[in-house]
C-alpha cells in the first residue's frame, strides 16, 4: 500500500521567500507529525495532529512556522519570511493512533534557503 | 527537558563483525523504537519495545528495553554491507517521543 509521500523533494528558495511543505498521510492514519533534521542531526520535533486539530505545537522554532491538517489528511507547513538557518530535511510521519508509537516517515523534503 | 544520550556517535566496522549500540537518559520512557534512515529516504522502524525487560529480535537485529526504562541497546549480529546508515533510538513517554541523534554505521570491505 502507498506510504506518507512528501512533496516536493528539494525545495530551494531565496532568504525571505515563503515556502509550503505538503505531507499526505497514510490513509486512514488519524496522528500526523512534522520533524526537522539538520545536516547530522537527529530529529526535531515540530507539531503533532490529532485529526485536524493540534494539541501539540510546542516545536515550532518560531512564529515563522504554522502548519494545518484538513480533511484529517494532507498536511501542510508553512515557513514565512525564510531564514538560511531554516535550511534541513522536514520529515512528516503518520501514526494509526494517537499514540506515539509506530510512526511511519515520509522520504522528506530537503529545504534549502540561500 | 528529556534528552537520549545515543553512542557511539558512528561506527566504522568489519562486514561480518557484530554491532552494538545503546540510548540512555535520565528520564523514564514507556516505549523505545528504533529505526534506520538511509540516505535520502525517512526512518524506518525496525522495532518497537514497550515493556520495561522486553528483548526482541528482527532477524539478526535484537533490541532490550532496559529494566529501569531509562536505557534500551540494539544488537546487529554478522553486519552485511545493506546494513549501512544511521539508526535511530527514540524513547516515548506520555506525550511525546524523543530521539536520539543516531549512530552512523560504516561497513568496510
Amino acid at each position: 500500500g502507498a506510504g506518507v509521500s512528501q512533496s516536493p523533494s528539494n525545495k530551494v528558495t531565496e532568504k525571505g521567500k515563503d515556502v509550503e511543505l505538503r505531507c499526505d498521510p497514510i490513509s486512514g492514519h488519524t496522528a500526523l507529525y512534522w520533524y526537522r533534521q539538520s545536516l547530522g542531526q537527529g530529529l526535531e520535533f515540530l507539531i503533532y495532529f490529532q485529526g485536524n486539530s493540534a494539541p501539540d505545537k510546542s516545536g515550532l522554532p518560531s512564529d515563522r512556522f504554522s502548519a494545518e491538517r484538513t480533511g484529517g489528511s494532507v498536511s501542510t507547513l508553512t515557513i514565512q519570511r525564510t531564514q538560511q538557518e531554516d535550511s534541513a530535511v522536514y520529515l512528516c510521519a503518520s501514526s494509526p493512533t494517537s499514540t506515539y508509537n509506530e510512526q511511519f516517515f515520509g522520504p522528506g523534503t530537503r529545504l534549502t534557503v540561500l | 527537558g528529556q534528552q537520549l544520550n545515543q553512542s557511539p556517535q558512528s561506527m566504522f566496522i568489519q562486514e561480518g563483525e557484530d554491532v552494538s549500540m545503546n540510548c540512555t537518559s535520565s528520564s523514564i520512557f514507556n516505549t523505545w523504537l528504533w529505526y534506520k534512515q538511509e540516505p535520502g529516504e525517512g526512518p524506518v522502524l525496525l522495532i518497537a519495545l514497550y515493556k520495561a525487560g522486553e528483548l526482541t529480535s528482527n532477524g539478526r537485529l535484537t533490541a532490550q528495553f532496559g529494566i529501569t526504562r531509562k536505557d534500551s541497546f540494539l544488537n546487529i549480529s554478522a553486519s552485511i554491507p545493506s546494513d549501512v546508515g544511521i539508526y535511530f533510538c527514540a524513547g516515548g513517554g506520555d506525550d511525546k517521543i524523543i530521539f536520539g541523534k543516531g549512530t552512523r554505521l560504516h561497513i568496510l570491505p
